[in-house]
């Protein structure tokens, strides 16, 4: 399978920024995306990279190196309700999602 | 009103029982998963429909079965609950007609077996 690796747990203070790193294998790669899970709920939807470069969505970018199979996720300003999993996914061609083990995000004051 | 919904959202059942794991949809969406998420693991596939005649095995099938009653409904089946199966369950839509194919995800079931 295709595997996707990013840290278990990272701690950031408020207002702060934060960057969560996310590793992937190329082959067969077509897009990577970034969703948030509080706990007990949903993943909700943050982004979805398929060409180089940074991607900034208000307080949230996503940066994506298809060459290095390497993508981050950047949080600015960070507030307490940013304390949250981050689930990176990569999308791959013929295949379904896969995910990585999420990122546990605790925003201290 | 969601946009994805799971019932039941909490079961507690013992090892051997059947239980039905139910998914609706309003989105209109044509793909539909399931998935369930342990801790440490993240979220691992186990069957997924693109439409109402197409099902297919994820990576976790087994132990697991699903229907596809309509577009919107989407159920999955524990034949025979074992312990291992404790987990928090997602069911997800995606649109096939979008480049992204960003699924939704329903609130979770979370099952846990006795």
């Amino acid at each position: 399978g295709q595997n996707i690796d990013q840290p278990t747990e990272m701690t950031a203070t408020e207002g702060a920024i934060v960057q969560i790193n996310c590793t992937y294998q190329t082959s067969g790669f077509n897009g990577l995306f970034w969703y948030q899970q509080h706990a007990g709920e949903a993943p909700t939807f943050l982004s979805y990279n398929v060409l180089d470069g940074l991607e900034e969505k208000g307080r949230f970018s996503s940066f994506l190196s298809r060459s290095k199979g390497y993508s981050y996720l950047l949080l600015k300003e960070l507030q307490m309700k940013d304390s949250a999993s981050y689930l990176c996914a990569g999308d791959y061609y013929g295949q379904n999602f896969v995910f990585g083990p999420g990122t546990r995000l605790s925003v201290l004051p | 009103d969601a946009d994805v919904t799971q019932t039941p959202r909490n079961r507690i059942t013992k090892t051997g029982k059947r239980i039905m794991l139910e998914c609706s949809q309003t989105k209109g969406h044509d793909r539909m998963y399931w998935y369930r998420q342990d801790p440490g693991l993240g979220l691992r596939l186990i069957y997924y429909s693109f439409d109402v005649k197409d099902i297919n095995k994820g990576e976790i099938s087994d132990g697991y079965s699903v229907s596809r009653q309509a577009q919107a409904k989407f159920s999955l089946s524990l034949e025979s609950a074992i312990p291992n199966q404790t987990a928090l369950y997602f069911c997800a839509t995606s649109d096939r007609g979008t480049i992204t194919d960003t699924q939704y995800f329903g609130p979770g079931t979370r099952l846990t077996v006795l």
